[in-house]
């Protein structure tokens, strides 16, 4: 079974500064989806970046990068810049290729408090 | 911007009773999904649907639970006879058709058990 693991609870980082969320995941499959989910506090979950497995370029958004190294099973997003809009829980999610697989599963999650 | 609603948005009952939860997927989207988030912990899967029939299910997803898309808009979730640990965010989301398609979330439904 895919797991995916979140190693920090809780990230803080100073207002325009950059932070590095880590996510790590397990799967025997090649063809996969990862993403990185944002919870504020309203709760609803915002996609905020995703990356196919078989991409080497690591994906960007704006003011979010992912470092995706798949030979060691790691997906970390970078927040550049840091607003107080990026204070929430971040999720980091994992999805099999194909449409027959396509449950997401989740980290544990990373709470970003950033400070003014 | 097309979004994925729900409801009630909280809703308290007592052990035993059924509950509905309520969701309007993205009209355009074929996948439809429900996740848990008890409190402080992971956003778990639920189950998926397609083509009017649960296409993937967890082990979370048993005999007291079942899924319905009664008339081509609502996609509802039905706990039969709640239990205080079914006291979670209830979140459903839904999917456009091929591979590479993002999950769109709503807002979640909570869920409070007596």
């Amino acid at each position: 079974a895919q797991t995916v693991t979140q190693s920090q609870p809780e990230m803080s980082v100073q207002e325009a500064e950059t932070v590095t969320l880590s996510c790590t995941y397990d799967t025997s499959e090649s063809d996969y989806y990862l993403f990185w989910y944002k919870q504020p506090p309203s709760r609803q979950m915002i996609l905020v970046i995703r990356q196919e497995a078989y991409k080497q370029q690591n994906a960007t958004e704006n003011r979010f990068s992912v470092n995706f190294q798949k030979a060691a099973k790691s997906f970390s997003l970078k927040i550049s810049d840091s607003q107080l809009g990026d204070a929430a829980m971040y999720f980091c999610a994992y999805r099999k290729g194909g449409t027959s697989g396509s449950r997401l599963t989740f980290g544990e999650g990373t709470q970003l408090t950033v400070n003014p | 911007e097309p979004e994925v609603t729900q409801t009630p948005s909280h809703q308290v009952t007592q052990m035993g009773q059924e509950v509905i939860l309520r969701c309007v997927p993205i009209s355009n989207h074929l996948y439809f999904y429900w996740y848990r988030q008890i409190l402080g912990q992971k956003v778990e899967f639920l189950v998926s649907f397609y083509n009017n029939e649960i296409s993937e299910k967890s082990e979370i997803f048993d005999d007291q639970f079942s899924v319905e898309r009664p008339d081509g808009s609502n996609f509802t979730l039905k706990i039969r006879s709640t239990k205080l640990e079914d006291s979670a965010m209830y979140f459903c989301a839904s999917r456009a058709s091929g591979n590479t398609g993002e999950l769109f979330f709503g807002e979640g439904s909570r869920l409070t058990v007596l």
